[in-house]
């Protein structure tokens, strides 16, 4: 399976926009590109995936390389509740439609 | 839609015990997928399954650990016999398809621990 590379944590201030990267060199073609969040104490939250093109729902922005070996999720204005841990997946044919998930990245949101 | 359900919220019992960890996917999703989490190993996949017919049990630990989905809206994971090791947060979720092109609803998860 294709793997992803993010920073183990990062910090933000509120009301600030957040930049959190990702690669994934090895991608697929087939290979979509998916963002999930798990809030403390809550279970992993879907929060916004991609294939190629860039894509903006209510919560974040997804910018994903030309090339498609990075993408970066955008929080537009950071709020304390989006301290969280981020984690970057692909999610393709090859792995029979299982999300694995790996270590994330660790947000955290100052006022 | 109340969304996917765990129960328990909370599970302690003592080693050796059985323990079974139930789930109720989100009607209509035709995808579920087991989890444990743990500090030292992160989120892992147990089992997936489509269709209520297990796809991939190749997470599953080792035998004390069984799922079964005998219909759509219903889910057991059971460990039988329980260690202290296998103290953890568990989660359930369901996907409409398990495709690529779609998204997987998580349940609150249970908390077992094993003394």
């Amino acid at each position: 399976d294709a793997k992803t590379t993010q920073p183990n944590s990062m910090e933000s201030n509120e009301e600030e926009p957040v930049h959190l990267p990702c690669n994934h060199s090895t991608i697929s073609g087939t290979d979509y590109i998916h963002w999930y969040r798990q809030l403390p104490s809550q279970g992993p939250e879907y929060v916004i995936h991609g294939l190629t093109s860039n894509v903006n729902n209510r919560m974040a922005s997804l910018a994903i390389a030309e090339d498609r070996k990075s993408s970066t999720l955008i929080l537009h204005r950071a709020t304390l509740r989006d301290a969280a841990v981020y984690y970057c997946i692909l999610h393709g044919s090859s792995n029979t439609g299982k999300l694995i998930f790996g270590q994330g990245t660790t947000l955290q949101v100052k006022p | 839609d109340a969304g996917v359900i765990q129960s328990p919220r909370h599970e302690v019992t003592e080693m050796g015990q059985e323990v079974t960890l139930r789930c109720k996917p989100i009607s209509g999703h035709n995808s579920l997928f087991w989890y444990r989490q743990t500090m030292m190993r992160g989120l892992e996949l147990l089992i997936y399954f489509n269709n209520n017919v297990p796809i991939d049990d190749s997470g599953m630990p080792e035998d004390r650990f069984s799922a079964k989905m005998p219909n759509a809206s219903f889910s057991t994971l059971k460990i039988q016999p329980s260690e202290p090791r296998d103290s953890a947060v568990y989660f359930c979720a369901s996907s409409p398809t398990g495709t690529r092109r779609t998204e997987a609803f998580f349940g609150q998860g249970t908390r077992l621990t094993v003394v």
